[in-house]
């Protein structure tokens, strides 16, 4: 059964105070490492997909990397708006599978 | 650029009753996932389609059905209503099984059952 376990839970920074958020994950057939920010209320906006182990993915802030079995989403001197609940989810089958997602990780930038 | 619409944004309904959320995907895309997520939970994944055909189930409920539509559309169906069934549900769309398989979610249903 595929898992995938995020960490930490929460996670205060202060503003400019850089540091990653964990992703690690078993599964029988990696089809694509997704991670996702969502705000309260709202649905996922997407930010990065990973298809293979060495990939490394990087807009504004964030950089995302991929291992056999763990991703990271490092993000480099956070503002505020960066405050959000981050989500990694993968997709393991073939097809228009559902995705599986972990618990997530909730970030808190502190101006 | 366009993105996933949903509606209604908000719904309240009483236990036992029945509800119809639809789902309108990103222009040219032809696949759709629907997730429920409660309060402090993930997304958990509840049913797919692809071109109109039923592609994947996940943990949907017997008392819920869904369909995709000639224009890509879907809804989904749910009935006898139960308190627990209150949370946001969110569909999402992709383009395509063999194109690029990146899932973009709607702004969600709010759902609560009194």
């Amino acid at each position: 059964e595929d898992q995938v376990t995020q960490s930490p839970e929460a996670l205060r920074l202060q503003e400019g105070e850089s540091s990653s958020l964990n992703c690690s994950y078993t599964v029988s057939g990696l089809r694509g490492l997704f991670w996702y920010r969502q705000d309260p209320g709202k649905g996922p906006e997407f930010l990065f997909t990973l298809y293979s182990a060495g990939e490394e993915k990087e807009k504004e802030r964030l950089k995302a990397t991929l291992t056999k079995k763990e991703s990271f989403l490092h993000i480099t001197a956070p503002k505020p708006e960066d405050s959000a609940t981050y989500l990694c989810a993968l997709d393991s089958g073939g097809g228009a599978d559902g995705l599986t997602f972990g618990k997530g990780t909730h970030l808190i930038i502190q101006p | 650029a366009a993105g996933v619409i949903q509606s209604p944004r908000h719904l309240i309904k009483e236990k036992r009753e029945t509800a119809t959320l639809k789902c309108y995907p990103i222009p040219r895309h032809d696949t759709v996932y629907w997730y429920q997520q409660g309060p402090g939970q993930d997304p958990q994944f509840l049913i797919s389609f692809y071109e109109k055909m039923q592609s994947d189930k996940g943990s949907i409920p017997d008392r819920f059905s869904a369909q995709q539509f000639s224009d890509y559309h879907s809804e989904l169906n749910m009935s006898s209503l139960e308190l627990g069934d209150s949370a946001l549900y969110f569909c999402a769309s992709s383009l395509g099984l063999a194109g690029s398989d990146t899932q973009y979610f709607g702004p969600g249903t709010r759902l609560t059952v009194l």
